[in-house]
């Protein structure tokens, strides 16, 4: 079956603009995870998701970041005045349940001017 | 200092050696130790799973997990040039509420060379 999907694979922004970036989970995955990787950071950890719900937000830098999920499938990761330190890859994991491996998807890489 | 270290390479082995790489934690509440497999430009693939300590093996990858001393290695028998890519551990310790949150180390660079 298709895997996690995430858009756009490019984001080219100017600092102070607002970004969404989209994940597609696999279907029937309730738990989704994003992370950000980045070359000082390594893969960060940013925001959990059992359904729609996000038990966990504890990785989120700074309130400019937000994230939601509805219908327990799509999940959109917002940054408002973006930064340039924000540059990153963007990276949607999915799993089957809480404590089941995840499959990452191949990450929205945003570029901040 | 980081939760999980692991030396960023690169490390660069000729064709059909072994690859032996690894990763020191410092939270002993992590119970659950994965590596991951990265080619430029892509999500990670997950290699192995292993939880707590002892050995797992899977085709040419052995898993081996080391709770007493903090310490996690991934081994590569027969490595192919197609096993050139960077290597990333992680782990979790399974907290109820935080899911399965892992917690990566900063990867491995792996050459494998003809």
């Amino acid at each position: 079956g298709a895997g996690v999907s995430q858009s756009p694979s490019n984001k080219v922004t100017e600092k102070g603009k607002d970004v969404e970036l989209r994940c597609d989970p696999i279907s029937g995955h309730t738990a989704l995870y994003w992370y950000r990787q980045s070359l000082g950071q390594g893969l960060e950890f940013l925001i959990y998701f059992q359904g729609n719900s996000a038990p966990d937000k504890s990785g989120l830098p700074s309130d400019r970041f937000s994230a939601e999920r509805t219908g327990g499938s799509v999940s959109t990761l917002t940054i408002q005045r973006t930064q340039q330190e924000d540059s990153a890859v963007y990276l949607c994991a999915s799993s089957r349940g809480s404590y089941n491996e995840q499959f990452f998807g191949p990450g929205t890489r945003l570029t901040v001017l | 200092q980081k939760e999980v270290e692991q030396d960023p390479g690169p490390l660069s082995v000729p064709e059909g050696a072994i690859v032996s790489l690894n990763c020191t934690y410092s939270n002993s509440a992590f119970q659950y130790f994965m590596w991951y497999r990265q080619y430029s430009r892509k999500g990670p693939e997950l290699l192995m799973y292993t939880y707590s300590s002892g050995n797992k093996e899977d085709g040419r990858f052995t898993a081996q997990v080391d709770k007493s001393s903090k310490y996690i290695s991934l081994f590569i028998r027969d490595s192919q040039p197609s096993d050139s890519a960077t290597y990333l551990c992680a782990m979790s310790d399974l907290i109820k509420a935080a899911g399965n949150k892992l917690t990566f180390g900063g990867g491995t660079r792996v050459l494998v060379k003809p």
